[in-house]
């Protein structure tokens, strides 16, 4: 089984700072672990994945995300935020010994950007 | 990277009728697709995976007879909302994986762009 928490619905910042999306997980398998953008009507796009390579993943449009297992989190965070980075982030998790695997969505964070 | 379409883009059908999304994986080969449903401001829901070849696999709480899933072909899946009713109204996403070797295989999703339905 597995589960994905992402920790606040909705997450404010201005342009030009920081911005950290938390995201804690649960498997009962070496999970693979992506970050996807869905701005308004839109499909999803993949921001980065981390599949057992290396722990700190960097990803399109400025965003990485750290793996860190003995959190059990999978944190995204981006040094400056652009008003263009608002949207509607989505934490995944997958994993299973072997073959293809359901993904886990979160409940998803909006990121909201003020001038 | 690898594509996925659906088709169409957005739907509108008035209550009782039948609607049939397409998905289809553009450059690679999907025996298994995955069919989502999204309600506004939600998150994903997984409703089936789709075999090609075999029997869909519905999750619990979705209507097998209801929303009808054919894989016919190794590129191709499609979702039929039968007798649709508006709170059959959603965006509807569909996902093919493709695995990904390499000293750390994986099995990457690629996502439809969705398909908006909307039943008066």
């Amino acid at each position: 089984a597995q589960s994905v928490t992402q920790l606040d619905s909705h997450v404010s910042v201005s342009e030009g700072t920081p911005v950290l999306l938390r995201c804690n997980y649960s498997s009962s398998y070496s999970p693979s672990l992506f970050w996807y953008v869905q701005h308004p009507n839109k499909g999803l796009q993949l921001l980065l994945k981390y599949t057992s390579a290396a722990t700190l993943v960097k990803g399109i449009n400025g965003f990485e995300a750290e793996f860190k297992k003995s959190e059990t989190s999978f944190h995204l965070t981006k040094p400056s935020a652009h008003m263009s980075d608002a949207a509607e982030y989505f934490c995944v998790v997958s994993g299973t010994p072997s073959g293809y695997s359901t993904l886990t969505f979160g409940k998803g964070t909006m990121l909201l950007v003020s001038p | 990277g690898a594509v996925v379409s659906q088709h169409p883009s957005r739907v509108i059908c008035k209550s009782g009728t039948s609607v049939k999304i397409e998905c289809r994986s553009l450059d690679f080969q999907a025996t298994t697709m995955f069919w989502y449903r999204q309600f506004p401001k939600k998150s994903l829901m997984l409703m089936a995976t789709s075999n090609e070849g075999s029997k869909a696999t519905y999750e619990q709480g979705v209507e097998k007879d209801k929303f009808l899933i054919n894989h016919a072909s190794l590129t191709l899946s499609t979702l039929t909302v039968t007798s649709a009713h508006p709170e059959d109204s959603s965006f509807y996403i569909c996902s093919a994986p493709t695995k990904r070797e390499g000293q750390f295989p994986y099995n990457e999703q690629f996502f439809g762009p969705g398909t908006r339905l909307t039943v008066l």
